[in-house]
This record gives C-alpha cells, sequence and structure tokens, in this order.
C-alpha cells in the first residue's frame, strides 16, 4: 500500500511570508495529524482530524496557523505569516479508527530566513 | 498538560553494550507507543504496549509499559550500528490523541 504522501520536501521562505504544506494520507486511514517538530526535539501536535472534522487543534498557533481537511481525504496546512520559530520539519500522519497505527510521511522542512 | 520526559536525552554507546531508554509522565496513558526515527524520515512505529506492566520483545528490543501506565522503559540488548537514531515514546489517549515524548537520540559506534 502506498505510504503519506507530502509535499514540498523543503521550503525556504522569508519571515513574514506564507506557506503551504500538503498531505495525502494512506487510502481508507479517518484520522490524519499534523505534528511540528523542531530540531531535536519530539514532534508536538498541531491539529488532528477525524474524517474531515476537527478533533483537537488546542496547540494550533491560529493566529497564524490554518488547516483545511475537505471531503476527508487530503489535507493542507498553512501558515502566514511565517516566524524564525516557525523552522521545523512538519510532519502529516495519518491512522484507521480500528488500530493504533500512526503512519507517518517523510516530512516538510520549513527554513524561515 | 500532558507531558512525557525521555532519558537520558543523547546516547553514544559501542557495538555490543546494552542500553535501556526511559520514558516518563505523571500523567496516566492508555496505551504507550515507541518509535525510531531516523534522519530526512517520519518516525516508523516500533511497538505498542496497552496492559500496565506489559512486556513486549521484538529481536534485541524490550519494551515494557509501567504498572501505572505513567511510564515505558525500551531496552536495546547487544546494540548494533544500524539502531542509531532517535527514539520517541508515545502516549495514547482519547480519541486516538498520541503525545510524543522529548526523544532520545542514539549512535552507536562500529
Amino acid at each position: 500500500e502506498a505510504g503519506v504522501a507530502q509535499s514540498p520536501r523543503y521550503k525556504i521562505i522569508e519571515k513574514r511570508q506564507s506557506v503551504a504544506f500538503w498531505c495525502n494520507p494512506i487510502s481508507g486511514h479517518a484520522t490524519l495529524y499534523w505534528y511540528q517538530q523542531i530540531l531535536g526535539q519530539g514532534p508536538k501536535l498541531l491539529i488532528q482530524f477525524q474524517n474531515n472534522g476537527v478533533v483537537d487543534d488546542s496547540q494550533l498557533p491560529k493566529d497564524r496557523f490554518s488547516a483545511e481537511r475537505l471531503k476527508g481525504v487530503d489535507s493542507t496546512l498553512k501558515i502566514q505569516p511565517a516566524k524564525l520559530e516557525d523552522s521545523a520539519v512538519y510532519l502529516c500522519a495519518s491512522s484507521p479508527t480500528w488500530a493504533n497505527v500512526l503512519t507517518f510521511g517523510a516530512g516538510s522542512r520549513l527554513t524561515v530566513l | 498538560t500532558q507531558l512525557l520526559e525521555q532519558s537520558p536525552q543523547f546516547l553514544s554507546i559501542q557495538e555490543g553494550e546494552n542500553l535501556t531508554v526511559y520514558c516518563n509522565s505523571s500523567s496516566v496513558f492508555s496505551s504507550l507507543q515507541w518509535y525510531r526515527q531516523e534522519p530526512g524520515e517520519g518516525p516508523v512505529l516500533l511497538v505498542t504496549v496497552v496492559t500496565g506492566g506489559e512486556v513486549k520483545k521484538l529481536k534485541r528490543l524490550t519494551f515494557q509499559f509501567g504498572d501505572a501506565r505513567k511510564d515505558s522503559s525500551l531496552h536495546i540488548t547487544a546494540a548494533q550500528p544500524g539502531d542509531t537514531g532517535l527514539y520517541l515514546c508515545a502516549g495514547g489517549s482519547g480519541t486516538y490523541k498520541y503525545i510524543f515524548g522529548t526523544g532520545t537520540r542514539l549512535k552507536v559506534l562500529a
């Protein structure tokens, strides 16, 4: 089965610019997660979707970050405007509802200059 | 706020040595997972433990979930260079919500 697809793999932007990341989960996986991983640290949950509904977005900086999962399949995470501290890897993961199994994509590395 | 602290933060050992990584929290989790992450890749699930006191073995790796379901350990016997990576624990709760630990970076020298 195909894995979790993420794009772009790398992005470099100036502060105050905007950026968007895309994720296509494993087919049939109802739950989709976006995590932020700063270099050398563990991933931090930004938002969790169940189908096209938000389950948890308590740690999403909503003044600058937004995410959507239209039609309950692929998802987009947007940052506008970006800050230096947003430099990180943005990981997307998906999971079926019947198992405690998260499958991660390779991530999108963002550098904000 | 649920937090998972891992120790040690860094570990550099020689091939053939044994090691233990700890994952501790003041919160109770319904399940505990361990992942390994290599540079440029996403974390890959190694094991899931769901019962307090549960012990699982995966070849040279032994995972234990604490009796109170607040802590876990990962023991590697006879480490090999291929074990090098970032080890992450993740606590599960509620609606399949997973909180990750701070990470342990392991380097095994040949």
